[in-house]
């Protein structure tokens, strides 16, 4: 159980086109969503916390009308990157809990690698 | 963002040796977590801890929840070419699962057969 899936894997646009990267619970309801992004060598860095039915948290310095972040159901978050430019090539990374329980913790997906020309 | 102190930042083994890798803050932690990253792929959990001088085992790997809760530590024994990869400590403030995880910079790990 516990299992997590992105799509896509891998994505290579243009500058200035959107990217939608869907994450999802495959086997478990997941009340809170992470979306992490993750530059070569380096470790991961929390971008937002992503609650069901209601608007995702971001953290300090990422800007939320170019990362749209939308939790629509229990087993899925999407992150929107909006108007895409070559710095914002990444790894991004989500990760799922389950709901209820405290020692429950977070599940990462596979990731999805961007890569902006 | 915040990070955890974690070393050292990269270790190259002989297969069978012993690895040992810690993490410091300077904040209290609730929650200390382990993970392994794959080229590529996303962190999976190794071994989880929950309270301050915990110490458990998952297979090979040991770690231990530090008693003045601002460390951890993940051992490996008789290290194996599988285990390459990077490591990763992550600690939490908040108990309960919805709160965000800090992450140490990684200690990358590559072993000799």
């Amino acid at each position: 159980g516990a299992v997590v899936s992105q799509h896509p894997s891998r994505v290579i646009c243009k500058s200035g086109t959107s990217v939608k990267i869907e994450c999802r619970s495959l086997d478990f309801q997941a009340t809170t969503m992470f979306w992490y992004r993750q530059f070569p060598k380096q470790s991961l860095m929390l971008m937002a916390t992503s609650n069901e039915g209601s608007k995702a948290t971001y953290e300090q310095g990422v800007e939320k009308d170019k990362f749209l972040i939308n939790h629509a159901s229990l087993t899925l978050s999407t992150l929107t990157v909006t108007s895409a430019h070559p710095e914002d090539s990444s790894f991004y990374i989500c990760s799922a809990s389950r709901a209820g329980g405290p020692y429950n913790e977070q599940f990462f997906g596979p990731g999805t690698r961007l890569t902006v020309l | 963002g915040q990070q955890l102190n974690q070393s050292p930042q990269s270790m190259f083994i002989q297969e069978g040796e012993d690895v040992s890798m810690n993490c410091t803050s300077s904040s209290i932690f609730n929650t200390w977590l382990w993970y392994k990253q794959d080229p590529g792929e996303g962190p999976v959990l190794l071994i989880a801890l929950y309270k301050a001088g915990e110490l458990t085992s998952n297979g090979r790997l040991t770690a231990q929840f530090g008693i003045t809760r601002k460390d951890s530590f993940l051992n490996i024994s008789a290290s194996i070419p599988s285990d390459v990869g990077i490591y990763f400590c992550a600690g939490r403030y908040r108990s309960g699962n919805t709160g965000k995880l800090i992450f140490g910079q990684g200690t990358t790990l590559q072993v000799k057969p």
